[in-house]
């Protein structure tokens, strides 16, 4: 089963790009879907977006135009670009394995991303 | 508000068995498989059960799931203060194309 671990600033400055990567050992790659869910006390659990092992992606309605999630198989990495940040993106944000066979996620431990004025 | 939509809290006392709601529609629970998940503070959620009402390996027997209709359930039984967290569920929903959470339940283990 594969364990998941994300990496990247923990400070984005207000109208820049947040960008986080997620390391991803143990596992099928080619067997999972790679998704980001965000957590905020305003909106709760919020999935940004998925990207599948061959780099098709499907996002949220309310953040596409965006985000940018792209996919590295042979370093087992995904990643995750949200630009013009405001003070509504700061979050933890999760990345998250899905087994497309069976459905059981699989979270990484989540990284606060703060985004400064 | 939440799509779907769980009871902000519910408490029981140790020993007793407790049960959360998620009510949906045809668009997510309706069609799609339910997860339930546990948030302990300063943790990130804990897949419970997967497809309705599957639980992963490690997952003890004192959760359940179900699903009927457009409503999902979780069950805990013989409760732990150790339970004390906040339980999510979450599923599909084809009107949104997106990925849905409930607000997500505070359990308090009195």
């Amino acid at each position: 089963q594969p364990e998941l671990r994300e990496s990247g600033p923990k400070v984005v400055k207000s109208s820049e790009t947040l960008a986080l990567t997620c390391s991803v050992s143990g596992g099928a790659f080619n067997s999972y879907s790679w998704t980001w869910i965000r957590q905020s006390a305003a909106k709760g659990l919020e999935w940004i977006g998925r990207v599948y092992s061959d780099g098709n992606t499907h996002y949220t309605a309310s953040l596409a135009g965006r985000v940018t999630m792209s996919v590295d198989t042979s370093r087992r990495q995904f990643s995750l670009n949200v630009t013009s940040v405001t003070a509504a993106d700061t979050a933890l944000y999760f990345c998250v394995g899905r087994n497309i066979l069976t459905g059981r996620d699989y979270w990484g431990q989540g990284t606060l991303v703060t985004v400064s004025s | 508000q939440s799509v779907l939509t769980q009871s902000p809290s519910v408490s029981a006392a140790p020993g007793q068995r407790v049960t959360i709601s998620c009510s949906g529609s045809r668009s997510n629970i309706g069609r799609f498989p339910v997860s339930w998940y546990q948030q302990l503070p300063g943790t990130a959620p804990k897949v419970l059960t997967y497809d309705d009402d599957k639980r992963p390996s490690g997952i003890p027997d004192r959760f359940s799931a179900s699903k009927s209709g457009t409503s999902a359930t979780l069950a805990i039984t013989g409760l732990q203060t150790g339970d004390e967290a906040d339980y999510f569920c979450g599923t599909w929903d084809d009107s949104l194309s997106a990925l849905l959470f409930g607000g997500g339940t505070k359990l308090t283990v009195l």
